[in-house]
């Protein structure tokens, strides 16, 4: 049962585009939300989170929204560069327990 | 600031050795979780440890797999008898904290290849 869900499996935009990857989830008891990103052979790099009791949060460059209503939350990025070319991940975990359930991955491109 | 170690990166066994992991978390903290990434998928959740306590092995697979998290030294996730399914990313997180807000940090992963 995959609980935290990344529909599209990749994803191209170019330089000082913004990019736009989403997510979704299932599972109402989740009330923390946290993307990462990650390169090829590295581990993965925590980028920004927001709790349930938010719909935005903000960290430079990145961009959160959480629709709870539609479990479904979101990742911006503006403007995109070539640096941001990697897979990113959105995790979910609940106030009682600290395991991260992950999505399985956006692969974003970032062209010229 | 060190961030989390692991070691080996990478490490090949034949079916039926044995496989050590081992992880030492960021200083200050306490918290240990080990997760699994088969290829083209995204990363499971295996393990949660704190010194000397296993806390949640929801995702561990009943035979075969052990973990700990002495009160000195590395954690380490062991892989006995290990079949080709096995082979995979192994990634280690470590946090100061639980509860809701604490994020996880991740180290680079061992890759490890059955034979």
């Amino acid at each position: 049962d995959q609980q935290v869900k990344q529909n599209s499996p990749s994803l191209s935009v170019q330089e000082g585009r913004i990019s736009i990857l989403n997510c979704d989830y299932t599972n109402s008891m989740f009330d923390y939300f946290l993307w990462y990103k990650k390169y090829p052979a590295e581990g993965p790099t925590f980028l920004i989170s927001i709790s349930s009791i938010k719909d935005k949060n903000e960290d430079g460059r990145f961009t959160v929204f959480l629709n709870k209503s539609a479990k479904h939350l979101s990742l911006h990025i503006v403007p995109s560069q070539p640096g941001d070319s990697a897979v990113y991940f959105c995790a979910a975990k609940t106030g009682t327990a600290s395991k991260l359930t992950f999505g399985t991955g956006t692969r974003l491109q970032v062209t010229l | 600031n060190a961030g989390v170690m692991q070691n080996p990166r990478h490490l090949v066994r034949r079916r039926g050795q044995e496989a050590r992991l081992r992880c030492s978390p960021m200083k200050g903290h306490s918290h240990v979780y080990w997760y699994r990434q088969l290829p083209e998928e995204g990363l499971k959740f295996m393990v949660y440890l704190q010194k000397e306590n296993i806390i949640d092995e929801s995702g561990m697979p009943k035979e075969r797999f052990s973990a700990e998290f002495p009160k000195e030294g590395p954690s380490i996730l062991r892989i006995q008898q290990v079949v080709r399914g096995d082979s995979a990313a192994y990634f280690c997180a470590s946090s100061p904290w639980t509860g809701r807000f604490g994020e996880q940090y991740f180290g680079p992963g061992t890759r490890l290849t059955v034979t």
